[in-house]
């Protein structure tokens, strides 16, 4: 298998503060990056895909400016929760994806990063 | 008509029973599947990737893909309580570019 980290695990925080969570390839080159969010008891929600040295690409009702992604090397990119409101508490998981490198080229996913804020 | 459609259930069973679990999806482009495990609070983890239609297996779990009915299954055979989680499935297609669509998740009860 592969394996993604995230850091941290978990994380509180004021209101109107910014929160900057990490995600890392620990043993491949991740040639694509996801950032998912989910509330409990429902399915992953696709936020942003970010392909290393590009600008990540957002969906559909996603707030770029609040949701800053970054990703900078082939083993690490970054989501930053700007200014955060307590809407934005959930569990943040990012996965990466490691094209055409065997049985790398597919999604493995970190474990997660819940943000309350308060 | 959502591309991936998969019982949220709760499914829930005896330790011991086998468990199917499946999904129906609708775009004949995808090309790879997948079966993720999600424990609560914790982010999911790959049990298995095939490709193209056929049968896969590892210990209690095997996997199978049918394409010509757009049809994919995990069969979890002897269930124990620790199989108790959300089982995702997902399939990625690289036509028109790279895309993984992922099913709702069905959350099982293995019951002791």
């Amino acid at each position: 298998g592969a394996v993604v980290s995230q850091h941290p695990s978990w994380v509180i925080c004021k209101s109107g503060t910014s929160v900057k969570i990490e995600c890392r390839s620990l043993d491949f080159q991740a040639t694509t990056m996801f950032w998912y969010r989910q509330f409990p008891k429902q399915s992953l929600m696709l936020m942003a895909t970010s392909n290393e040295g590009s600008k990540a690409t957002y969906e559909q009702g996603v707030e770029k400016d609040k949701f800053l992604i970054n990703h900078a090397s082939l083993t690490l990119s970054t989501l930053t929760v700007t200014s955060a409101h307590p809407e934005d508490s959930s569990f943040y998981i990012c996965s990466a994806h490691g094209l055409g490198q065997g049985e790398r080229d597919t999604q493995y996913f970190g474990p997660g990063t819940r943000l309350t804020v308060l | 008509q959502k591309e991936v459609e998969q019982d949220p259930g709760p499914l829930s069973v005896p330790e011991g029973a086998i468990v199917s679990l499946n999904c129906t999806y609708s775009n004949s482009a995808f090309q790879y599947f997948m079966w993720y495990r999600q424990y609560s609070r914790k982010g999911p983890e790959l049990l298995m990737y095939t490709y193209s239609s056929g049968n896969k297996e590892d210990g209690r779990f095997t996997a199978q893909v049918d394409k010509s009915s757009k049809y994919i299954s995990l069969f979890i055979r002897d269930s124990q309580p620790s199989d108790s989680a959300t089982y995702l499935c997902a399939m990625s297609s690289y036509t028109g570019g790279f895309k993984t669509i992922f099913g709702a998740g069905t959350r099982l009860f293995v019951k002791a």
